[in-house]
């Protein structure tokens, strides 16, 4: 049974029109983290939160939010997406944030920005 | 700060073959290091890790890594590949001493093509 889910798989959005991915667990895990994949490029962290705390990379657009509203869920909102925001995001869970829990990652959702 | 860096952008290798696919990583401190696999359209799943002890960790799948402190490289290696391993191949370290098992440096990826 998926652990880490994320929907939609497939999502198409129209430049500059706010969009909203979801990523669930049934995990119960503390740490939730949002990764941005480009097309032929390394996977990127964008932010992550441990329990309520949000924590975000430096270089991450302001474009982009997060929001976890419960431990199940967390939301990544692209306000107003550019054709430059087209990729794969990829959502994964631990535990803690220790070294010695295993992160677990959803089969990613694949935006497309028209 | 931690980097990785894979140097094969692409491996084209006939059907059991075996394969290594290099990567090398730069760390100031002690970092643990992890090799994921892509299939198209999907997310990552884990192949293997070292964290601590042995130095040749065996993952899923038949494949195995070596993490060699003194040339900072943890290969990846498969003595026999199938044309079910084609796929894109990352390799990544935590993010600062003892840090979380999510919270990686992924290297730009290897893709593995199996022939006929």
């Amino acid at each position: 049974d998926a652990m880490v889910i994320q929907n939609p798989r497939y999502q198409v959005t129209q430049f500059g029109k706010p969009v909203t991915l979801s990523c669930s667990q049934t995990l119960n895990h503390n740490v939730m983290y949002w990764y941005q994949q480009k097309s032929s490029q390394a996977p990127k962290l964008l932010f992550h939160y441990y329990d309520k705390d949000f924590n975000n990379e430096a270089d991450t657009p302001d474009n982009f939010q997060s929001r976890r509203p419960n431990t199940s869920f967390c939301f990544l909102d692209i306000r107003s997406p550019g054709l430059g925001d087209a990729a794969m995001y990829l959502c994964a869970t631990s535990r803690d944030g220790d070294g010695y829990t295993e992160a677990f990652f959803g089969q990613g959702t694949r935006l497309t920005v028209v | 700060a931690q980097s990785v860096t894979q140097l094969d952008s692409q491996v084209p290798v006939f059907e059991e073959a075996p394969v290594e696919l290099r990567c090398n990583y730069s760390s100031s401190v002690s970092v643990y290091l992890f090799w994921y696999v892509q299939y198209p359209n999907q997310g990552l799943q884990l192949l293997l890790k070292y964290l601590s002890g042995s130095t040749l960790v065996k993952g899923i799948n038949g494949f195995e890594a070596e993490f060699n402190k003194s040339q900072t490289s943890f290969h990846l290696r498969k003595p026999s590949v199938h044309i079910s391993d084609t796929a894109e191949y990352f390799c990544a370290v935590t993010r600062g001493y003892g840090g979380s098992q999510g919270n990686l440096i992924f290297g730009k990826g290897t893709k593995l093509s199996v022939k006929p």
